[in-house]
């Protein structure tokens, strides 16, 4: 079965610190695609990356960086000198094909609070 | 990435009456289209696949008479909600697959039946 967890429901943390929001997936699938979206108050969901599973290259853009590990079915991710402006809900997503179709599977999503 | 609008962005209706939302791909032909619902606090579920010029898939649990989807251009995706009940009171979000199977989503709509 096809699953995402993000174990972390919500997060607070004060300006300039650094956070980490975990997502661990499930799949038999031996390619398959995972990604992360911001959803700030407006409910617009960004996406922020994707990341194909022969492709365990880290990643940094800006503040942002991603670590990915298949030995662990691990897909986290880091805000370094977090901002109010970062202040969203964070959902992690796997990309498979279901039954033929492809399907994003989403995390519960991570609450995360910047505080001034 | 691909630019997706949705209206309305919120639309407030009485029990029992039908309300449409539109899903436009502004940059992009949608060959395929998705809609999801997000309650409260709560993460996206996939309610349908919306392909042009077929019918849709409909996730399970999904009532098809409910909500009814219409893709009759590679640009634009309807759903609506017949007979309109304060349980589907909920976010509407759509998006299309772009050529890279990224995803990219409207800004929803957000629906309240009184």
């Amino acid at each position: 079965a096809q699953k995402v967890t993000q174990a972390q429901t919500e997060i607070s943390v004060v300006e300039k610190e650094d956070v980490t929001l975990d997502c661990v997936y499930e799949t038999r699938d031996t390619t398959y695609y995972l990604f992360w979206y911001k959803q700030p108050p407006s409910g617009e969901l960004v996406f922020l990356i994707r990341r194909n599973s022969f492709d365990e290259q880290n990643e940094i853009s800006g503040r942002y960086s991603w670590n990915f590990q298949k030995s662990t079915s691990s897909f986290n991710f880091t805000i370094t000198a977090s901002q109010v402006v970062d202040s969203a809900v964070y959902f992690c997503a796997l990309s498979t094909i279901i039954q033929g179709a492809q399907k994003l599977v989403f995390g519960q999503g991570t609450r995360l609070t910047i505080n001034p | 990435g691909a630019v997706v609008s949705q209206h309305p962005s919120w639309v407030i209706c009485k029990s029992g009456t039908s309300v449409k939302i539109e899903c436009r791909s502004l940059d992009f032909q949608a060959t395929t289209m998705f809609w999801y619902r997000q309650f409260p606090k709560q993460s996206l579920m996939l309610m349908a696949t919306s392909n042009e010029g077929s019918k849709a898939t409909y996730e399970q649990g999904v009532e098809k008479d409910k909500f009814l989807i219409n893709h009759a251009s590679l640009t634009l995706s309807t759903l609506t909600v017949t007979s309109a009940h304060p349980e589907d009171s909920s976010f509407y979000i759509c998006s299309e697959a772009g050529a890279t199977d990224t995803q990219y989503f409207g800004p929803g709509t957000r629906l309240t039946v009184l």
